[in-house]
């Protein structure tokens, strides 16, 4: 099946950095998304991209759809120390089987922060 | 988003018992819902797509046997592992598609380690 290659696989950061993670993908995909998993929890939907080349925010953090639609990035800027988690890019690819809800999943980019 | 709850959060049993795990959207009428399964360190893997009403459909590799699942209504989806044995542990996650392609709104996750 597909796959996301996403980087890096951790990072460790200071208090008030900002943070860039990417996935890129052999295949072209419809819908980007990005989660954020704490320890013990399931994901949370942070941004979801639709377009290519779309742009969008969500606070501090800013992601946007490769106009390849083969890549998407992730921004958090100023980062603070509850932005601690595992940050996820999915992707739905365009050979879904006719599914809206079957993603692809990159295998996390572990962030710390230290105060 | 939709809230989706699971139940129990944790869960240990011995070898060979089989585990119900519950989940359930709160606020949404779901027709479909997912389940997931993280090993630690290691992304989300989409085991099947529970349908109410009828036949879940399960990914390649995945037991169907193995791994029941029943969505008797628009809010409750259980995954029971028959004869769970250490190599079934595992942090297993449930969603909810959103109103947008591609979203997906998680549970919290239960926690399963087959002693």
């Amino acid at each position: 099946g597909q796959q996301l290659n996403q980087s890096p696989q951790s990072m460790f950061i200071q208090e008030g950095e900002d943070v860039s993670m990417n996935c890129t993908s052999s295949s072209i995909f419809n819908t980007w998304l990005w989660y954020k998993q704490e320890p013990g929890e399931g994901p949370v939907l942070l941004i979801a991209l639709y377009k290519a080349g779309e742009l969008t925010s969500n606070g501090r953090l800013t992601a946007q759809f490769g106009i390849t639609r083969k890549d998407s990035f992730l921004n958090i800027s100023a980062s603070i120390p509850s932005d601690v988690g595992i940050y996820f890019c999915a992707g739905q690819p365009i050979e879904s089987g006719g599914s809206n809800y079957k993603l692809t999943f990159g295998k996390g980019t572990l962030l710390t922060v230290n105060p | 988003g939709a809230v989706v709850s699971q139940h129990p959060s944790r869960v240990i049993c011995k070898s060979g018992t089989s585990v119900k795990i519950e989940c359930r959207s709160l606020d949404f009428q779901a027709t479909t819902m997912f389940w997931y399964r993280q090993f630690p360190k290691q992304s989300l893997m989409l085991m099947a797509t529970s349908n109410e009403g009828s036949k879940a459909t399960y990914e390649q590799g995945v037991e169907k046997d193995k791994f029941l699942i029943n969505h008797a209504s628009l809010t409750l989806s259980t995954l029971t592992v028959t004869s769970a044995h250490p190599e079934d542990s595992s942090f297993y996650i449930c969603s909810v598609g959103g109103t947008n392609t591609g979203e997906l709104f998680f549970g919290e996750g239960s926690r399963l380690t087959v002693l």
